[in-house]
């Protein structure tokens, strides 16, 4: 079945430093990936849905500086949390859609575990 | 917006017995349901999905049925099991918002043997 590869699986680092976190489809296409951030015990929060050659579109609340979000190619996103603080320590966990017609279930990365200290 | 409610958690229950997570949700379209789990440190799984309207969606014992007429997907197992022991999350996509997924907010489920 349909795979996506999320990494780090893991990451702890300094505050101040920038952390990226790839999203890779690794058996289907997908122009639209979505990047959600969860904090303990909560539900998923989506921050951005990212597009395949345009830019990110932010959902609100979500700093865009912050949060860079690039979709270079049809399997790949990645997510940079720029300047990192003890704030963004969090869960974050990318999904992608695969590019056929219909209804399709988004695919779910295992999700990247980022702590800043 | 669209908006997906499920009952607050957590659900304890013993092992075997029966298993109902209420969810309702709010479309302006004719959303997708899903319902995703969570097992401790990893990521989401999909567990079963329903399309349309009356449709079934049935995996591993679980079973939701898409109820248009109150907006309803519950989510039902006959007999729990340990291993069942996760978050439960109910979410709809919907074409209109741009196939964006909207979750609600978890039910934890713990199963006592």
């Amino acid at each position: 079945g349909a795979v996506v590869s999320q990494h780090p699986s893991w990451v702890i680092c300094k505050s101040g430093t920038s952390v990226k976190i790839e999203c890779r489809s690794l058996d289907f296409q997908a122009t639209t990936m979505f990047w959600y951030r969860q904090f303990p015990k909560q539900s998923l929060m989506l921050m951005a849905t990212s597009n395949e050659g345009s830019k990110a579109t932010y959902e609100q609340g979500v700093e865009k500086d912050k949060f860079l979000i690039n979709h270079a190619s049809l399997t790949l996103s990645t997510l940079t949390v720029t300047s990192a603080h003890p704030e963004d320590s969090s869960f974050y966990i990318c999904s992608a859609r695969e590019d056929t017609p219909g209804h399709q279930p988004q695919h779910f990365g295992d999700g990247t575990r980022l702590s800043i200290l | 917006g669209d908006s997906v409610t499920q009952m607050e958690g957590p659900v304890t229950l013993s092992e075997e017995a029966f298993l109902t997570i209420n969810c309702t949700y709010t479309a302006t379209g004719y959303p997708s349901l899903f319902w995703y789990v969570q097992y401790p440190g990893e990521g989401l799984q999909l567990l079963l999905k329903a399309t349309k309207a009356d449709d079934k969606g049935s995996n591993k014992g679980f079973e939701a049925t898409y109820r248009k007429e109150t907006t309803s997907f519950h989510l039902e197992k006959g007999s729990v099991q340990v291993s069942d022991s996760a978050v439960y999350f109910c979410a709809l996509s919907d074409r209109t918002g741009g196939f964006k997924t909207i979750f609600g907010a978890g039910t934890r489920l713990f199963v006592k043997a």
